[in-house]
């Protein structure tokens, strides 16, 4: 079944502590991005990555890390997580066209962290 | 932003066919209205898209008028499932996400 799985679904955690949530995607896509989703807010992109070893912040990159050192991977790392962090995560991925990204992308189920 | 306006929330009876209106009015010639859906917190799922024509799929119906400045979703027989909100959505690099609507699907 295609698809894109994120881990953990839930996190709870304490203002300093690393942390990364994993995506993974077994569609063979090159696009995958991040999302946050914050009530009032809607959905942001933090980073992108066009493929393997290609990454781009999005609008909300602050704070964040990715790195994308193969095609089905793509984690999302908060070196010194902080409470403004707390969010809803989305992973997302898609093929890449010749003009960039199909806008008709596949998204993870979302991890729900907090900060404390 | 997003460049869409749609209305905040609506309900619809299960059975009948739900129909969610999107404004589109600065849409440029080449850009593709796309719909998404979102029920409660899991991630959003794709519904369909279209340019000009109107478009059919096994999930919904997507009608664009003439003038290309509005759409409008069709779900043909709404289900409870169907309680989401939906997005109308004009990609410009990127999925830009406004408010959606709320659909809510009343028994």
């Amino acid at each position: 079944e295609a698809q894109v799985t994120q881990n953990p679904r839930y996190l709870i955690t304490v203002t300093g502590k690393k942390l990364t949530v994993t995506c993974s995607q077994n569609m063979n896509h090159e696009y995958m991005s991040w999302y946050r989703q914050d009530p009032g807010l809607g959905l942001r992109q933090i980073y992108y990555s066009m493929n393997v070893e290609v990454t781009d912040k999005g609008d909300v990159p602050e704070g964040y890390k990715v790195s994308r050192k193969e095609k089905r991977n793509f984690p999302l790392i908060l070196e010194s997580p902080s409470p403004n962090q707390t969010s809803l995560y989305f992973c997302a991925s898609s093929l890449l066209g010749l003009s960039g990204p199909s806008y008709e992308q596949y998204f993870g189920p979302g991890t729900r962290l907090t900060v404390t | 932003d997003a460049k869409t306006t749609q209305p905040p929330s609506m309900d619809c009876a299960e059975g009948r066919a739900a129909n969610l209106p999107c404004n589109h009015s600065t849409i440029s010639g080449n850009e593709y209205v796309y719909w998404y859906r979102q029920i409660h917190s899991q991630g959003p799922q794709y519904i369909i898209h279209g340019l000009k024509n109107n478009e059919t799929n096994e999930m919904a119906s997507l009608i664009i008028t003439e003038d290309r400045k509005s759409s409008t979703l069709i779900l043909p027989h709404a289900t409870l499932r169907d309680t989401a909100v939906y997005y109308c959505i004009l990609p410009n690099y990127q999925l830009i996400w406004g408010a959606g609507t709320k659909l809510i699907i009343k028994p």
